[in-house]
């Protein structure tokens, strides 16, 4: 059974810096791995998504990598703004029984201070 | 066609009352997802069609749950006979099918249910 861990449960730095948030899973065999952001109250905004033959996605400030042999993705965001304080959520999509549905984390609350 | 689309963005219920969501998914996407999420947790599945057929149901959609997708386009969320436990933030999502360029998952805003 797919299990999503994410790591810390919460962050809060201030404006400018670097950061990087982890996520882990148990099954390698994935069909991808996609990040989102969540607003406090609203729906997931897709933020990058990973195929499982691909190492890394950049958008912007935001890059993902992707680990698959160790169960591993990482979201880079450079130069945090206040504006990137929300919920930043990992989800795997296993090939299991064709559904390809996603397995969440319970996310990163990340509070970037101005 | 501006992504997902959700209705009600909000529910407030009396307990034992019936309630029925709406989900319209991007319109090419014949993949619809539905999830629970409560309060500090990720998402939860909880079942899934492939145009009109649904093919996939979670342990977490009791007799209570139906769902349903005609003609392969909207899809409902039944819940009968609320209960407080069902209080939840319920999401849809669509994509397009494994295999296909991008098979990004789109989410919609989302339904808040408050059983009271």
């Amino acid at each position: 059974k797919q299990e999503v861990t994410q790591i810390p449960a919460a962050l809060s730095v201030p404006e400018g810096e670097n950061l990087v948030l982890n996520c882990s899973f148990t099954d390698s065999a994935i069909y991808n791995l996609q990040w989102f952001r969540q607003d406090p109250g609203k729906g997931l905004t897709s933020l990058l998504l990973i195929q499982s033959s691909q190492r890394e996605q950049t958008s912007g400030r935001l890059n993902a990598s992707l680990d698959k042999s160790s169960g591993r993705s990482t979201l880079y965001i450079a130069a945090s703004q206040p504006g990137d304080s929300a919920t930043y959520l990992c989800a795997v999509a296993g090939q299991a029984s064709g559904t390809y549905k996603y397995i969440f984390g319970t996310g990163t609350r990340l509070k970037v201070l101005a | 066609d501006t992504g997902v689309s959700q209705d009600p963005r909000h529910k407030i219920t009396k307990r034992g009352q019936n309630v029925t969501f709406r989900c319209d998914p991007i319109s090419e996407h014949n993949r619809l997802y539905w999830y629970r999420q409560t309060l500090g947790q990720g998402p939860e599945f909880l079942t899934y069609f492939q145009n009109e057929a649904q093919l996939e149901k979670s342990r977490l959609l009791s007799d209570r749950f139906s769902a349903e997708r005609p003609k392969g386009s909207f899809s409902t969320l039944e819940i009968q006979r609320t209960e407080q436990g069902d209080s939840a933030m319920y999401l849809c999502a669509s994509s397009l099918p494994p295999g296909q360029m991008n098979t990004e998952a789109f989410f919609g805003q989302g339904t808040r249910l408050t059983v009271v």
